[in-house]
């Protein structure tokens, strides 16, 4: 089955600056990337994904890239806010190719905080 | 779209006794997820159901564990004989079919604690 690894586990920054995360994952016929932000106390929420026919996407200031043939993407945070600081998890799904229904397959999550 | 909904937000129960979680997806969505989450750890997949039909369940799943969606709308877990290692944040997603059917929306969670 899918192996979702992500680093760092932790990451502190400074309000401003930009972070980065990274995730590799196993299985190359996953081709849907989600990345998920979990506030204490909630369910995760979808902040960005991108599929496996593009390499990047960006939505104001986040960003996701994804590198296929060595099986790695990352999120990129810039400008951060003290209002980013949570868990942020990523993912990996085939999409509903080869049966797999769907069904997401998880990182460990980042606890990352932006220090004001 | 109220977003995906889950009851309760907690709950507290005895080792050995049953309990009941419901969740009612974004409407219109007609694929329903159930995960496991332990502290420190990202969600894991337990069960999927494409309206009524429970398509696939994962292994972590044991015989304990039942999960139903008997109209194609809401769903129950219901876990029997609880046990302490059952304690965990349980969260429902779901999704469309279609064009960016891939993409899942999670409720807030029922955090299980088993005493």
């Amino acid at each position: 089955g899918e192996n979702v690894e992500q680093h760092p586990s932790t990451l502190s920054v400074q309000e401003g600056d930009s972070a980065v995360i990274k995730c590799t994952y196993s299985d190359s016929a996953s081709n849907y990337f989600p990345w998920y932000k979990q506030e204490l106390g909630k369910g995760p929420q979808l902040i960005i994904d991108i599929r496996s026919n593009v390499g990047e996407k960006k939505d104001q200031r986040i960003a996701v890239t994804l590198n296929k043939t060595a099986k790695h993407f990352s999120l990129h945070i810039t400008e951060t806010q003290p209002e980013d600081s949570a868990v942020y998890f990523c993912a990996a799904s085939r999409g509903g190719s080869g049966g797999s229904n769907y069904k997401l397959t998880f990182g460990k999550g980042t606890l990352l905080t932006v220090n004001p | 779209d109220t977003g995906v909904s889950q009851n309760p937000r907690h709950k507290i129960t005895k080792r050995g006794q049953n309990v009941t979680f419901r969740c009612d997806p974004i409407s219109e969505h007609n694929r329903l997820y159930w995960y496991r989450q332990t502290l420190g750890q990202g969600p894991e997949f337990l069960t999927y159901f494409q309206n009524e039909a429970q398509l696939e369940k994962s292994r972590l799943l044991s015989d304990r564990f039942s999960a139903e969606r008997p109209k194609g709308s809401f769903s129950t877990l219901e876990i029997q004989r609880t046990e302490q290692g059952d304690s965990a944040m349980y969260l429902c997603a779901s999704s469309s079919t279609g064009r960016g059917g891939d993409t899942q929306y999670f409720g807030p969670g029922t955090r299980l604690t088993v005493l």
